[in-house]
Order: structure tokens, then C-alpha cells, then sequence
């Protein structure tokens, strides 16, 4: 399998739960990232992980949590959320500038969440 | 601070015509790189092309062409002869010199009818 895959594709949650979406990529990237895409707002980027080390982090919310195990594998750990948290999660890899970046950035599908 | 404008909205016209998807950046970046992304329905951003900023020269890709000017700090992509099947969402996206992500425009709906 090629690409950037994202699991779950679909995922509805109760405020209270707790839930992962899970991205793996078999590009042989280094660099992996994080996006939500509301309905009528930009695209925006959560959070980058570089050479496995967390890079960036645009004022999210705590109740998001990244996890980089290895240069194939992101997670996005999801606790307490709110009704205004469903969106479309969206996870991208590249490799980073200076270690062979071919200026592109490859994406997934996305999780659609929906909370409740 | 990088932004991407891409004031239209939605756009629909009929299959066969011409259509032009207007993008405006800003970034204070003297290098700093240029994307096209179309997103179908099933959600997954597809590349479509990317721009230097020390490359001015317009490109052509079958059907599709884009106009890169920097005195208008601006990066238009025009789709010649529209086909059903360009019926997305194109975003338009900045990446600067030193950062890792990419900054996005709000993104045009395009409508092509049969």
C-alpha cells in the first residue's frame, strides 16, 4: 500500500469519549502533519512533527493530543471535545527541507468527526 | 504572518467554457513556494502544481494553466474547455521560507454543469 492512509474514515463521539484517528504513510517521509477543515474556514494546521519531533503547535486546545511514535505513524488522541471540534481531519507527510524535500506534500483522506 | 485569498467562493458555469480561480498571498518570505490543490468529494487533497517563488514562468498542463505574478502577489489558475469532472474544491496554498506547513486559502467550489 503507497500513500497516506487515515483510519477511521468516519467517526461520530459522545462529548465524553475518548477516540484516536490514526495516519500512516509509506512514502518514506520524515515530516508528518496535522490539519482540521471546518465548513467555511481555511484549512488549518494543527500540528508538525519533524524527524518525529513536534515542531509546531498553533494554540490547539488541549484536548487534542499528537502522537509521533515513528516516522511512518501519527495519531491524534481526542478527549472532551465540543460540538464545534467536527470537522474533517486531514493528515499530511512530506520530507523535511534539507533532507531531500521534493517541495511536496502528500495528504489523506481525512476523518470526517462528528461530536455529539 | 502568511495569507492566502481566494475571494470567490463558489463559481459554477457550463461545461466547455473557460474558467479562471483567482488566488491572492501575502508573506513577507522572499523565498517561499506556491500550491494548487483540488479537492474532490471524497475529501483527499490532490496535487496539482507548485510554483518557486524565483520562477516566474507560467506553466501549462493540458487543460489547465496557471499565471504566476509577483508584482500582484498574485497566482491564478485557469481551466480551459471545463469538463464535469472538475467540479471540487480548489485551494490555493503558501508555504514560507522557513516554516513546514502550508498556509491555505478558504478554497473555490467550482460547479461545472452538463
Amino acid at each position: 500500500e503507497t500513500g497516506v492512509t487515515q483510519t477511521p474514515r468516519h467517526l461520530v463521539m459522545g462529548m465524553t469519549n475518548k477516540k484516536s484517528l490514526k495516519c500512516e504513510q509509506h512514502l518514506g517521509h520524515n515530516a508528518m502533519y496535522w490539519y482540521k477543515q471546518s465548513a467555511k474556514k481555511p484549512l488549518e494546521l494543527m500540528f508538525v512533527y519533524s524527524l518525529e519531533e513536534r515542531v509546531e503547535n498553533n494554540s490547539v486546545p488541549s484536548r487534542f493530543s499528537p502522537e509521533c511514535p515513528n516516522s511512518s505513524h501519527l495519531f491524534l488522541h481526542l478527549h472532551t471535545l465540543q460540538p464545534e471540534d467536527s470537522a474533517l481531519y486531514l493528515c499530511a507527510s512530506s520530507q523535511v527541507p534539507g533532507t531531500g524535500w521534493n517541495y511536496g506534500y502528500t495528504f489523506g483522506s481525512g476523518t470526517r468527526l462528528t461530536v455529539v | 504572518a502568511q495569507k492566502v485569498t481566494q475571494a470567490q467562493t463558489e463559481i459554477s458555469v457550463v461545461e466547455k467554457e473557460d474558467v479562471t480561480l483567482d488566488c491572492v498571498y501575502e508573506t513577507r518570505d522572499t523565498t517561499y513556494y506556491l500550491f494548487w490543490y483540488k479537492q474532490p468529494p471524497s475529501g483527499e487533497l490532490v496535487f496539482l502544481i507548485r510554483r518557486n517563488s524565483f520562477d516566474e514562468q507560467n506553466e501549462i498542463s493540458g487543460r489547465y494553466s496557471w499565471n504566476f505574478q509577483k508584482s500582484t502577489s498574485s497566482f491564478n489558475f485557469t481551466i480551459t474547455a471545463s469538463q464535469v469532472v472538475d467540479s471540487a474544491v480548489y485551494f490555493c496554498a503558501l508555504r514560507g521560507g522557513g516554516a513546514d506547513g502550508l498556509t491555505f486559502g478558504k478554497g473555490t467550489h467550482l460547479i461545472i454543469q452538463p
